[in-house]
């Protein structure tokens, strides 16, 4: 299983709901990131956790919550939005963090849950 | 000066011709470099990575790392339409955290 899994594809919500995103691997990756991408521009590291523990946190506002409940899975709970944080949030992981190991650092992303705040 | 720097283009290459993409990066510490491609919608795919300054050859992709420059590229050889997509040069600083460039639209003309 070489895949990163993101649930749903696509929310909605006000500004006003709770939801999570969800991303799962099986790959063994000791690694998982989030990470914001508007239209036309690239990724925006959000979140970065290395064996189940938050080690970057890119000072994303604090209605944005990310949890690692295991080393598959990674969440992003969702709180109070603004319609400014509608975007494309991706999923990736890797392998672990180590510099010149080969491929240790090399991010596999997940499809993307698209999100709209209204 | 930004962390990584591409030219947003948009780049035009006729099909079966090299389109050849560029990067420059700030952080002489950086080690880990890539190359990813977004399709419109999706997500990033990885075509390479590069550590070591020169060549690495994938099949019809090159890319290429000079680290005295700060410059890492990627050649596209034989370009076939399927190759139009926006590329995304990536760069991991002592940070650890992966910086990406703002990408290079190609298109590739039949």
């Amino acid at each position: 299983d070489t895949e990163v899994t993101q649930t749903p594809k696509h929310l909605v919500m006000g500004m006003t709901n709770k939801k999570s995103l969800k991303c799962e691997q099986h790959m063994g990756h000791r690694a998982m990131y989030w990470y914001k991408q508007k239209a036309k521009k690239p990724p925006e590291l959000m979140f970065v956790y290395s064996y189940e523990k938050l080690s970057i946190n890119e000072s994303v506002p604090s209605r944005f919550s990310p949890e690692c409940p295991n080393s598959s899975l990674l969440n992003l709970h969702l709180h109070a939005l603004q319609p400014e944080d509608s975007a494309l949030y991706l999923c990736a992981s890797s392998p672990g963090l180590q510099r010149g190991v080969s491929g240790a650092n090399v991010l596999t992303f997940g499809a993307g849950s698209r999100l709209t705040v209204l | 000066q930004k962390e990584v720097e591409q030219n947003s283009g948009p780049l035009s290459v006729p099909e079966g011709a090299i389109a050849s993409l560029n990067c420059t990066y700030s952080d002489r510490g950086s080690q880990s470099f890539f190359w990813y491609r977004q399709y419109s919608g999706k997500s990033p795919e990885l075509i390479m990575f590069i550590y070591s300054n020169g060549d690495k050859e994938d099949g019809r992709f090159t890319a290429q790392l000079n680290k005295a420059s700060q410059y890492v590229s990627l050649l596209i050889r034989d370009s076939q339409p399927s190759d139009s997509a926006t590329y995304l040069c990536a760069v991991m600083p002592g940070s650890q955290k992966l910086v990406f460039g703002q990408g290079t639209r190609l298109t590739i003309n039949p």
